[in-house]
């Protein structure tokens, strides 16, 4: 089956550092989208990524697609406390539903 | 526009029970699907609705989870009778069509006991 593996699975970085997670899928990916998870809370959607390579901004978040349309990353620039929570991708192939990787906990240490 | 609603927000039930958790989507969103978190780990599909139709119940992890959606609108899954395994937290979500992204609701954090 469909499988979405991301890493690393927890990161623990001081206030103002970057941060990177990294999602590798066993299959070519038709879209993938981005969710974030605060602590005691529900994922929500920040991102979806299409075409080959694309990469997108959102302020201090930058989204990556692979060329070939297998692997993303999420990259933080300058951590603030607010960025804590749990990232997660999550990949389509065709029509088909949404699989979520296994996410990656980011702490950040003020 | 109102979000997905999900309750109960918490439930603690003894093994062999029976729970039923409700999930409102947002007015208008054809799809809605429902997730599980259990012990932290990945989220997993259970199912998915377009309406009223079971579009995709390949996640569904046994005969002891029935989805329903009634007339297209709010959705219910029924774990019976439920097993120590099935605790964790169960997401509703829904969307327009692809490519959207989806809403989560707040989850629905089970315990069986």
């Amino acid at each position: 089956g469909q499988q979405v593996m991301q890493i690393p699975q927890y990161q623990h970085v001081q206030e103002g550092e970057d941060f990177t997670t990294y999602c590798n899928s066993s299959t070519t990916l038709s879209n993938i989208q981005w969710y974030k998870q605060r602590p005691g809370g529900h994922p929500v959607f920040l991102i979806q990524l299409v075409k080959s390579g694309e990469v997108k901004k959102q302020k201090r978040l930058t989204f990556q697609f692979g060329e070939a349309k297998k692997n993303s990353s999420l990259h933080i620039t300058a951590t603030q406390t607010t960025d804590v929570g749990t990232y997660f991708c999550a990949g389509r192939t065709g029509a088909n539903n949404l699989f979520f990787g296994t996410g990656t906990r980011l702490t950040v240490i003020p | 526009e109102a979000g997905v609603t999900q309750f109960p927000s918490h439930s603690v039930i003894e093994k062999g029970q029976t729970v039923t958790l409700r999930c409102d989507p947002i007015s208008g969103h054809d799809n809605l699907y429902w997730y599980r978190r259990v012990m932290g780990k990945e989220i997993k599909f259970l199912l998915h609705f377009v309406k009223e139709s079971k579009q995709d119940e390949s996640g569904m992890p046994n005969n002891r989870f029935l989805a329903e959606r009634t007339g297209g609108t709010y959705s219910t899954l029924k774990v019976q009778p439920a097993e120590l395994e099935d605790s964790g937290v169960y997401f509703c979500a829904s969307s327009r069509n692809a490519p959207y992204g989806y809403t989560f609701g707040s989850g629905t954090r089970l315990t069986v006991v």
